[in-house]
């Protein structure tokens, strides 16, 4: 059975930390990974798509990572502000219609 | 640009009613999806479609009907409501393919009682 796990489940920082956040998967051939990110009684908000064949994708402050041979995306965020706190979440898609999610890590980021 | 839109926002039911909940999107996009969201468990598929006139079972489709209207709207029938449905109801969509970016709607909050 797919499945998505991220670790930790929540995180505190103090603001302008770098921190990163992992997903593991456990299907080999996937097709993509995409990190979303939740705020509380919202619904999610697309941060970043890596296709298969891509190592990595940037956007601002963040840069997703994907290693398909370990099972594995991270998600870097930089100089981290009090407004990145939100519950980020990953999801692997492996060639039908169908994502599998992780249930996500709470970011805390303090001021 | 509204992107998907979902109706209503919050719900509360009785066990045994029946409520259908709407989902648009103007992105001109094939595929559409609605998941359902519990604590601890993370998102679940129920139904996609696809493209229009066609409609799969997700992970977990019991309970649920789903009817793709047109290219822009899917929506999710429940016929006979029961306290394990309660939940946060979110609507996707994405290009197409299947292998594409999935953008979400705001999400629908049901309480059965």
């Amino acid at each position: 059975k797919q499945e998505v796990t991220q670790i930790p489940a929540a995180l505190s920082v103090p603001e302008g930390e770098n921190l990163v956040l992992n997903c593991s998967f456990t299907d080999s051939a996937i097709y993509n990974l995409q990190w979303f990110r939740q705020d509380p009684g919202k619904g999610l908000t697309s941060l970043l798509l890596i296709q298969s064949s891509q190592r990595e994708q940037t956007s601002g402050r963040l840069n997703a990572s994907l290693d398909k041979s370990s099972g594995r995306s991270t998600l870097y965020i930089a100089a981290s502000q009090p407004g990145d706190s939100a519950t980020y979440l990953c999801a692997e898609h492996s060639g039908t219609y169908k994502y599998i999610f992780g249930t996500g890590t709470r970011l805390k980021v303090l001021a | 640009n509204a992107g998907v839109t979902q109706t209503p926002k919050f719900q509360v039911l009785k066990t045994g009613q029946s409520m259908t909940l709407q989902c648009a999107q103007d992105m001109n996009h094939n595929s559409m999806y609605w998941y359902r969201q519990d604590p601890g468990m993370g998102l679940r598929l129920i139904y996609y479609s696809a493209s229009e006139g066609t409609t799969d079972k997700g992970e977990v489709p019991n309970g649920y009907n789903v009817s793709r209207l047109n290219k822009r709207e899917f929506s999710l029938r429940l016929e006979s409501a029961a306290p394990s449905q309660t939940s946060v109801y979110f609507c996707a969509s994405s290009r197409g393919q299947g292998a594409d970016e999935q953008f979400f709607g705001p999400g629908t909050r049901l309480t059965v009682l």
